[in-house]
């Protein structure tokens, strides 16, 4: 069994300043982990994946995340914002195995003012 | 890259009538992709997965009848509602991977804006 976490539905930031989205997750095995991010309207864009490689994975427009296994902890961070990253992010979930399904998370909608 | 394009980008239909909503690999061939829908500020729900040559795989709650998938290549997939209603109005997506194991990611369509009158 596996499942997501997503433990802020809204996060709200200034333009320029640290975004912390942040995830927790739980699997039977070792899991396979990735960042979606949803504009209004449209499908979901891979932002980075963890696959047992690196913990510190660095994806893309600048968001980078961390897997922390005894934290069973996944956050998403940006150093500075900017007004083009606010959108939907999910967290996702799956294992290795071929018939792996995703488990979303419910999804964090940030928010970024001026 | 990995493009995955679906087609329309929103239809409205008459209740009663059928839409096909199509998603096409378009850079790499896929032998599974997978139809999700969205409720608006909700997060994705798996609906079925569609295996190239074979039948789809349905989640539990989901009428197999009333949505019609078909696999026919390994870069086309469709889902067809069939004698749809108001009630089938929703953001429906499709994804596709594009390695073999559950590591590789899934790539998205734009989804599909469903508005049944």
């Amino acid at each position: 069994a596996q499942s997501v976490t997503q433990l802020d539905s809204h996060v709200s930031v200034s333009e320029g300043t640290p975004v912390l989205l942040r995830c927790n997750y739980s699997s039977s095995y070792s899991p396979s982990l990735f960042w979606y991010v949803q504009h209004p309207n449209k499908g979901l864009q891979l932002l980075l994946k963890y696959t047992s490689a690196a913990t510190l994975v660095k994806g893309i427009n600048g968001f980078e995340a961390e897997f922390k296994k005894s934290e069973t902890s996944f956050h998403l961070t940006k150093p500075s914002a900017h007004m083009s990253d606010a959108a939907e992010y999910f967290c996702v979930v799956t294992n290795t195995g071929t018939a792996s399904k995703l488990t979303f998370g419910t999804g964090t909608r940030l928010q970024v003012t001026l | 890259g990995a493009v995955v394009s679906q087609h329309p980008s929103w239809v409205i239909c008459k209740s009663g009538t059928s839409v096909k909503i199509e998603c096409r690999s378009l850079d790499f061939q896929a032998t599974t992709m997978f139809w999700y829908r969205q409720f608006p500020k909700q997060s994705l729900m798996l609906m079925a997965t569609s295996n190239e040559g074979s039948k789809a795989t349905y989640e539990q709650g989901v009428e197999k009848d009333k949505f019609l998938i078909n696999h026919a290549s390994l870069t086309l997939s469709t889902l067809t509602v069939t004698s749809a209603h108001p009630e089938d109005s929703s953001f429906y997506i499709c994804s596709a991977r594009k390695g073999l194991t559950g590591s590789s990611p899934l790539h998205f369509g734009n989804g599909t804006r469903l508005t049944v009158t």
